[in-house]
């Protein structure tokens, strides 16, 4: 069963608007990070959070972790048309590799 | 570098057929990982290899379902006999064993499978 689970599973918002996605997880982790995934297409690799780390920005992105409640957040700021997309949380735990448990997604669509 | 290429992109077969998935991971990459993802399902992971060793095949879903990995640059994922519950996406992907981008994982473009 998947580790993640994101809410909400779905969100639609205006352009120029800030989107915030979930994501919570059950067990402990080395790394969360976070994927795009445009429709018919693969993943794409956004931002990894460390789990010593509780908050980190890449442009218009914000990650905030929070492991005593096993969850993440990811802020998308002054949203635009192109971000219409599946955003995916993972998380790789000590021991396992580079296996990665990715959560259920959460479905954003940007209208103008 | 090219990505992770996957081919076919499209697969249309008949319940029963054999079905191979190919897989050229990106180049000095030690990992590779296949996926599958349905609606209900989401994304899983059935297998994932090492510098060519399997390590962790627990979401292979039968044995129906192999792969195989005989270089650095090429993997397979064959199903057979396939059944109409096979259909999906499967995703190759592939990602570095050390340095500071060690877990971010570079998916391909994904293969749709539909078996009637």
């Amino acid at each position: 069963s998947q580790q993640g689970e994101e809410d909400p599973q779905a969100l639609s918002i205006q352009e120029g608007e800030n989107a915030t996605m979930n994501c919570s997880y059950k067990t402990s982790i080395n790394n969360l990070q976070w994927y795009r995934q445009n429709s018919g297409r693969g993943l794409v690799h956004l931002i990894l959070i460390r789990s010593n780390e509780r908050e980190k920005h890449s442009g218009r992105l914000r990650v905030t972790l929070d492991t005593s409640k096993k969850s993440s957040s990811l802020l998308i700021t002054a949203s635009r048309a192109a971000d219409t997309a599946s955003y995916f949380c993972a998380t790789d735990r000590t021991g396992g590799g580079n296996k990665l448990t990715f959560g259920t997604g959460t479905q954003l669509k940007v209208e103008l | 570098d090219a990505g992770v290429i996957q081919s076919p992109r499209h697969e249309v077969t008949e319940m029963g057929q054999e079905v191979t998935l190919r897989c050229k991971p990106i180049s000095g990459h030690d990992y590779l990982f296949w996926y599958r993802q349905t609606m209900m399902r989401g994304l899983e992971l059935l297998i994932y290899f090492n510098n060519n060793v399997p390590i962790d095949d627990s979401g292979m879903p039968e044995d129906r379902f192999s792969a195989k990995m005989p270089n650095a640059s090429f993997s397979t994922l064959k199903i057979q006999p396939s059944e109409p519950r096979d259909s999906a996406v499967y995703f190759c992907a592939s990602s570095l064993q050390s340095g500071a981008k060690k877990y971010e994982q570079y998916f391909g473009p994904g293969t749709r499978l539909t078996v009637t």
